[in-house]
This record gives structure tokens, C-alpha cells and sequence, in this order.
């Protein structure tokens, strides 16, 4: 089983409100990153957790915060965003960075700032 | 400026045609992946090579990656409408922490 799931399939919210995105593996993978992609683009790496620690944050504005309750679990949230910032996010897991590169990405989130 | 670039950008083909994408940087990586995404969806792995001049083969496509570790390709035969997507190479840089480098992506099309 490969399977990353990511929740709410689509969002949509204004500009003063807080919302947050989802992100779910059963692989046992310790490894969890956040990617933002823009249409007709490459995937952009946001933020990166291992062991549950935040390891790599990409100068991610602070209107996205990042939170992993548990090695299962990874969310994203979302305060006083900017029409910018509608995009695909995307949630993706790997083994453990030392052992497995390989990193499999959930459907992702739409979101729309409006 | 991409570590990676992704060539062609853009493919248009017929049903049972081949295709050759190419993947270069003058990076080494120590391994590179290769995913297929659909409109709206994430990105799916399709297959990772680590060692250099390794080859495989996942049914029509075969997957080489170069014998320097800098460069990789994906040849698709006899490509079918399903093989329409987005084709993006990623790799992973030598003491990169595992962060991945992607290319700016080939969109293929295949029409019946």
C-alpha cells in the first residue's frame, strides 16, 4: 500500500480566514513534505519533516504553518492568505531519507484564495 | 534556473508512436525518479534509478539513467491514449538530505 491521502479535495476561502489542509500515510514512512504547485509547474518544496521534526523549511512565508501531531500525520495551516497563494498542495511521504528517496505524493488539495 | 532540465516541453504524438524524453543537469544524483501526473491529481511514481547505466523496464517504458549519474531518459513504445500526462524527472543530489530537484516537467499527448 502506497497510499497518501490528503483532505479537503478542493478549497476555497477568503483572505481573512484559517483553514487548515490535511495529510495521512499508513506506510510507516518517518519522512513527510509539503510541496506547493502552481499549474503547468514542477512541484515546489515547502517544508519537510522527519521523525516528526520540522528539518527543512524553505522561506515559506508565515501564513503557512506547518504541524506533525504524530509520524502519521502532517497539516498545513492556513492564516491571511493572498489570491498568490491558490495552488495545488500536495503532501508526500518517503521511508526515511537516509534509507529511501523515493517519495509518494497524496491527489492533493485545490485551493483558491479569493 | 532549473538543476534539471526536462526536454521536450511539450509532445504531441499519435497512438502507437514511441517517445523519448530526456532529462540532464551536470549535477550527479544518487538516484532520480521519474513520475506521471494527471490534471488536478499528484504526482505518481513511476520508477527510481540509482546505479549508473542502469536500465528498466516497466511494460512499454524503459528508464535509463546515465553512466555518470547526470542524466536519464524515458522511451514509451507503441504509446497509448492512457500514457497522456504530465512526465517529470526528479532527482536527488549527492548529501541533499533526500530533497528532490525536479525538472519543469514534458507534457505528452497521445491521440487515438
Amino acid at each position: 500500500d502506497t497510499e497518501v491521502t490528503q483532505t479537503p479535495k478542493h478549497l476555497v476561502m477568503g483572505m481573512t480566514n484559517k483553514k487548515s489542509l490535511k495529510c495521512e500515510q499508513h506506510m510507516g514512512h518517518r519522512a513527510m513534505y509539503w510541496y506547493k504547485q502552481k499549474a503547468k509547474k514542477p512541484p515546489e518544496l515547502m517544508f519537510v519533516y522527519s521523525y516528526e521534526k520540522l528539518s527543512i523549511n524553505e522561506s515559506v512565508p508565515s501564513r503557512f504553518s506547518p504541524e506533525c501531531p504524530n509520524s502519521s500525520l502532517l497539516n498545513l495551516h492556513l492564516h491571511a492568505l493572498q489570491p498568490e497563494d491558490s495552488a495545488l498542495y500536495l503532501c508526500a511521504s518517503s521511508q526515511d531519507p537516509g534509507i529511501s528517496y523515493e517519495q509518494y505524493f497524496g491527489p492533493g488539495t485545490r485551493l483558491t484564495v479569493t | 534556473t532549473q538543476l534539471l532540465e526536462q526536454s521536450p516541453q511539450f509532445l504531441s504524438i499519435q497512438e502507437g508512436e514511441n517517445l523519448t524524453v530526456y532529462c540532464n543537469s551536470s549535477s550527479v544524483f544518487s538516484s532520480l525518479q521519474w513520475y506521471r501526473q494527471e490534471p488536478g491529481e499528484g504526482p505518481v511514481l513511476l520508477v527510481t534509478v540509482v546505479t549508473g547505466g542502469e536500465v528498466k523496464k516497466l511494460k512499454r517504458l524503459t528508464f535509463q539513467f546515465g553512466d555518470a549519474r547526470k542524466d536519464s531518459s524515458l522511451h514509451i513504445t507503441a504509446a497509448q491514449p492512457g500514457d497522456t500526462g504530465l512526465y517529470l524527472c526528479a532527482g536527488v543530489e549527492t548529501d541533499s538530505w533526500g530533497k528532490l530537484q525536479f525538472g519543469a516537467g514534458t507534457q505528452v499527448v497521445v491521440t487515438p
